[in-house]
């Protein structure tokens, strides 16, 4: 079976730095995105990763080993606003997304 | 403001009956899908059209149908609704782009929470 494995719930404090991994085993590989999801609101897009390495946007980061099925999102900086759901989906083979359950993160002052 | 309109926000609706979810899209986006988002799971997809006219099966189509006669509007139907199709419904679209390997980037609406009692 096909599967996305992220942390339920990670905490961290504002002005810190947080990494939130997820690892797949899917049916083939097109691409792993990252979304953010504040409560009660719609999943918004953040990053997408298709070659190995490091893709950087300002303070959000997003690192692929494809040979490891290994993914991790970095925030640095932390504000409050960033305490929302991060959502690891990987594409795969038939070009259909497969989600993980997403890491809530909570920020403390 | 360009994206996507769900309605209802919200329902409370008796097991047994008919409910349809509306999705329209303003961006011209040719892919649109019907998501479910239950506590503890991932999105799950319950249909997709690629295009206009075109519709197909997600990992949980059962008890649910959907049409596509243009390009903005992607309704989703509960023919007999139960209280296991309890969740928030989020519709999504896409500028489909797989032949180009891009990032078909989903863009979503707010979501529909829908209560079957």
């Amino acid at each position: 079976g096909q599967n996305i494995d992220q942390p339920t719930e990670m905490t961290a404090t504002e002005g810190a730095i947080v990494q939130i991994n997820c690892t797949y085993q899917t049916s083939g590989f097109n691409g792993l995105f990252w979304y953010q999801q504040h409560a009660g609101e719609a999943p918004t897009f953040l990053s997408y990763n298709v070659l190995d390495g490091l893709e950087e946007k300002g303070r959000f980061s997003s690192f692929l080993s494809r040979s490891k099925g290994y993914s991790y999102l970095l925030l640095k900086e932390l504000q409050m606003k960033d305490s929302a759901s991060y959502l690891c989906a990987v594409r795969d083979s038939n070009y259909q997304l497969i989600w993980g359950a997403g890491t809530k993160l909570i920020i403390k002052p | 403001i360009a994206g996507i309109t769900q309605a209802p926000t919200s329902q409370i609706l008796a097991a047994g009956r008919r409910m349809t979810l509306r999705c329209t899209q303003d961006m011209r986006h040719n892919a649109m899908y019907w998501y479910r988002q239950d506590l503890g799971l991932g999105l799950r997809l319950i249909h997709y059209s690629n295009t206009a006219g075109t519709t197909g099966k997600g990992e949980v189509p059962d008890g649910y149908s959907v049409s596509r006669a243009n390009t903005d509007d992607f309704p989703l139907t509960l023919a007999s609704a139960v209280p296991s199709q309890t969740s928030v419904y989020f519709c999504a679209s896409s500028d489909s782009n797989r032949g180009l390997g891009g990032a078909n980037v989903l863009t979503f609406g707010a979501g529909s929470r829908l209560t079957v009692l």
